[in-house]
């Protein structure tokens, strides 16, 4: 079964440095998808960062970018210079499956609360 | 388009109360998708439809709950005979179907469910 584990419940960070966010997954497809989000406390669902299962370039948005690592099965987050604005929560989630008429739920971790140091 | 529209942002509800909740999409988007999400946890899927048609339900998904697209666009999630424990956070999201280039989720703001 389909499965993502993020083993850090919190994480505290000083102001512009680097933090890196760990996410394992668990899947028996080969075609997957690996999404990073984040949650402030307004509740939204915001959107960082994909990676393809069959991408062999790690994803990079702006600050942020994705440590994929498939044999480990792991996609950590990496924030650098992190912005006090980053304080959040940070899930990380799994689709599997390709083609029109497959799959397309996203499977999410238990998400890792980041706090940011001024 | 402004995105994924929910409404209730809150609903307080007595126990054994129904609640509905709406859930507009992007127009363009085909597939919508509901979650629940529990304080301090992650989202858990309950159901999506493609168009009108519902492709998946959880076992999450009680006979007290049940969902519809009717046509296709907007999307109902009611909950019947509501219990304490039916309080969280309801998303909404929608994409494109996989396979589109542009695939990808949008959520919305929620819906915050108090069961008093």
């Amino acid at each position: 079964a389909q499965k993502i584990t993020q083993t850090q419940p919190g994480m505290f960070v000083q102001e512009k440095e680097a933090v890196t966010l760990d996410c394992t997954y668990d899947t028996s497809d080969q075609s997957y998808g690996l999404f990073w989000y984040k949650q402030p406390s307004s509740g939204e669902m915001i959107f960082l960062i994909y990676q393809g299962s069959y991408d062999e370039q790690n994803a990079t948005e702006g600050r942020y970018s994705l440590n994929f690592q498939k044999a480990r099965k792991s996609a950590n987050l990496v924030i650098s210079a992190s912005q006090l604005g980053d304080s959040a929560m940070y899930f990380c989630a799994m689709r599997e499956g390709r083609g029109y008429n497959q799959g397309g739920k996203l499977i999410f971790g238990q998400g890792t609360e980041l706090s940011v140091k001024p | 388009d402004t995105g994924v529209s929910q409404d209730p942002r809150h609903k307080i509800t007595k126990r054994g109360q129904n609640v509905t909740f709406r859930c507009d999409p992007i127009s363009e988007h085909n597939r919508l998708y509901w979650y629940r999400q529990t304080l301090g946890q992650g989202p858990e899927f309950l159901t999506y439809f493609q168009n009108e048609a519902q492709l998946e339900k959880s076992r999450l998904l009680s006979d007290r709950f049940s969902a519809e697209r009717p046509k296709g666009s907007f999307s109902t999630l009611e909950i019947q005979r509501t219990e304490q424990g039916d309080s969280a956070m309801y998303l909404c999201a929608s994409s494109l179907a996989l396979g589109h280039p542009n695939y990808g989720y949008t959520f919305g703001s929620g819906t915050r469910l108090t069961v008093v």
